[in-house]
């Protein structure tokens, strides 16, 4: 099973410059996230998606944007490219079959793009 | 503010050398607590799941322990191939998305 698969692996950027972060899952888990972790700091959730057609924004959303159209693809897009953006970016899914936390698979996340902006 | 720290920020030990790990928390409601291993380069790779105070789950030489206020990662004997980051989650909302991650803990064991 490939799980949680993330292209490109890395990525420099200019200043001002946009780029879409690809992901895909083939788990058929209905919820999807998108996190960066910056060196010494824990992750940071930027957008999730509880099924196609429904995303919503994290901790951290400004300057990305997010589309999920099919249960598989969560693409985050970056728009103006900004160095405060230089952070490596890890896809995540997991399952939910009800509303208690014990009804929700733990995150399976993927190795991450680790992009530069300069 | 939801908070989770975790410490020690690095830790060394020599193989066969036990340890633990804690993180704490401050957060109301928690639904579930994760500990996640990470390697350099890759994404975190999912350990264990706690729900309640007084739960423990052990696999191999790791075992986690949960109270109100903390969890443990326990390693007993470890070998160098445990060397990694661990990372502590806490889960405050209802549905899978509400993960708040603290820092990780360094851990770098040696022959």
């Amino acid at each position: 099973n490939a799980g949680v698969t993330q292209t490109p692996k890395f990525r420099i950027l200019k200043i001002g410059q946009s780029m879409t972060l690809q992901c895909a899952q083939d788990m058929n888990h209905n919820y999807m996230y998108w996190y960066r972790q910056d060196p010494g700091m824990g992750l940071k959730l930027i957008y999730y998606s509880v099924g196609a057609g429904i995303t919503d924004k994290g901790e951290v959303p400004n300057g990305y944007n997010v589309s999920r159209s099919t249960t598989e693809d969560f693409p985050l897009r970056l728009e103006l490219a900004a160095p405060s953006q230089t952070s490596v970016y890890f896809c995540a899914s997991s399952y939910s079959w009800g509303r208690r936390a014990s009804y929700n698979s733990p995150l399976h996340f993927g190795n991450g793009t680790r992009l530069t902006v300069t | 503010e939801d908070q989770v720290t975790q410490s020690p920020e690095a830790l060394r030990l020599q193989e066969g050398e036990s340890s633990s790990l804690n993180c704490s928390y401050t957060v109301s409601g928690l639904r579930g607590l994760f500990w996640y291993r990470q390697d350099p380069g890759k994404g975190p790779e999912f350990l264990f799941t706690l729900y309640s105070a007084g739960e423990e789950k052990e696999k191999e030489r790791l075992k986690a322990t949960l109270t109100k206020k903390e969890s443990f990662l326990h390693i007993t004997a470890p070998k160098p191939e445990d060397s990694a980051t661990y990372l502590c989650a806490v889960q405050v909302g209802e549905s899978g998305y509400a993960l708040n991650f603290g820092k990780g803990t360094s851990l770098l064991v040696t022959p």
